[in-house]
């Protein structure tokens, strides 16, 4: 049972466009959540992350957005560049545990 | 070097060897982690570890030993490879339960 979804396993857009990533998740005990891009042939680095308190965090051209009655959450680029292709993994994790399920991943390419 | 590095970086074994697989970080981050990264899974917790001797099962454990003796060491260890093993190995760690989770470079592993 995948607890945390990826429903686009790619997407494409435009340079200088925004990208929009989205991710589903089912456990309503799920309180924190964090994106990640990964380049191949390397480790994920950490993005940007959101609290279940807040429905929105922003850092520079990146914006995570959170609807908790949805179980959904969002992370917009504006404007794309061509560097920020990359596979894009959301993860979540609840209150008073280290684990954090990761979805699938989502492979964004941005066109020059 | 700083940081947190996996050894090797890529390996080749044979069905029923046994395989270590080295993880090594160098800011005594207290938390580790073990994922395998799989089409079409995303990433999966194998094993984690709060601190030196503490290590508890993930969501994929079978067929996987861990352990720690040291803050900074984290290898694990398939004690009978198989085909289904095959995979991309990511060791991460992080310094606080709310932490976002830094990833060494990964370990690419063929089981033949």
């Amino acid at each position: 049972d995948q607890q945390v979804k990826q429903n686009s396993p790619s997407l494409s857009v435009q340079e200088g466009r925004i990208s929009i990533l989205n991710c589903d998740y089912t456990n309503s005990m799920f309180d924190y959540f964090l994106w990640y891009k990964k380049y191949p042939a390397e480790g994920p680095t950490f993005l940007i992350s959101i609290s279940s308190i807040k429905d929105k965090n922003e850092d520079g051209r990146f914006t995570v957005f959170l609807n908790k009655s949805a179980k959904h959450l969002s992370l917009h680029i504006v404007p794309s560049q061509p560097g920020d292709s990359a596979v894009y993994f959301c993860a979540a994790s609840s209150s008073g545990t280290y684990k954090y399920i990761f979805g699938t991943g989502t492979r964004l390419k941005v066109l020059a | 070097d700083a940081g947190i590095t996996q050894s090797p970086r890529y390996k080749i074994t044979e069905t029923g060897r046994q395989v270590t697989l080295m993880c090594h970080q160098t800011w005594s981050h207290s938390y580790m982690f073990w994922y395998r990264q799989d089409l079409g899974h995303g990433l999966r917790l194998i094993y984690y570890s709060a601190a030196a001797d503490i290590t508890d099962k993930g969501e994929v454990p079978d067929g996987y030993v861990v352990s720690r003796s040291k803050t900074e060491n984290f290898p694990l260890t398939l004690e009978s490879a198989t085909r289904s093993q095959t995979s991309v190995y990511f060791c991460a760690s992080t310094h606080s339960l709310w932490g976002e989770q830094f990833f060494g470079p990964g370990t690419r592993l063929t089981v033949l």
